[in-house]
């Protein structure tokens, strides 16, 4: 079954650093998106990713926060200058729908980002 | 209250019981989605049911959805100690093209063996 696939699985950082996470997404999905987990709390929506712009993004993605998809495959979620309440698991999904069809999202695995 | 409110927060139940969560959630949505998260991994898609629905079956999973009370339940039968996890609702909410699921808070079931 189709996965999406993130990288690293677990990444330690210095606050003030800058951080990528990547992901690749299903290859004929459309919709792509980053969610962040801080340990023992709710999955929350940062931004959405659709015909390569963001169409939404969520009052968390501030500045400090940027997505991009440099080819067709790669999705990544930067973080310039890391604080340490940017501590948490990051979910990449992505999600095929076209017309009526629903699909649900498929996440991948999660990375941890640690910032220290 | 926010989007997506579950209860119970923590259900602990034997192996063999049923289990039952539900969710609230305040706004008109697309469709509603059950996640599964195992402790400290990724999110796995249970199943999901479109706002015109009313009830659908996988497995032993049943899911109930009234949109009047705007409410959800997940049902697990016959529950097994692999069970053990969060289960989190999420309702598909926005216009096509832009649209974003919103999770709850979940409910961290334990199946005692």
């Amino acid at each position: 079954e189709p996965e999406v696939t993130q990288t690293p699985s677990h990444q330690v950082t210095q606050m003030g650093q800058e951080v990528i996470l990547r992901c690749v997404p299903i290859s004929n999905h459309l919709y792509f998106y980053w969610y962040r987990q801080i340990l023992g709390q709710k999955v929350e929506f940062l931004v959405s990713f659709y015909n390569n712009e963001i169409s939404e993004k969520s009052e968390i993605f501030d500045d400090q926060f940027s997505v991009e998809r440099p080819d067709g495959s790669n999705f990544t979620l930067k973080i310039r200058s890391t604080k340490l309440e940017d501590s948490a698991m990051y979910f990449c999904a992505s999600r095929r729908s076209t017309g009526t069809v629903v699909n649900g999202y498929t996440f991948g695995s999660g990375t941890r980002l640690t910032v220290v | 209250s926010q989007q997506g409110e579950e209860d119970p927060q923590a259900l602990s139940i034997q192996e063999g019981e049923n289990a039952t969560m539900n969710c609230s959630y305040k706004t008109s949505i697309n469709n509603l989605q059950w996640y599964r998260q195992n402790s400290g991994r990724g999110l796995v898609h249970l199943i999901l049911i479109r706002s015109n629905e009313r009830e659908k079956h996988s497995g032993r999973l049943r899911v109930t959805l009234d949109t009047s009370k705007k409410s959800s339940s997940l049902l697990i039968t016959a529950s097994r100690a692999a069970d053990t996890a969060s289960y989190f609702c999420a309702t598909d909410v926005g216009i096509q093209g832009a649209q974003k699921l919103v999770f709850g808070q979940g409910t961290r079931l334990t199946i005692n063996p």
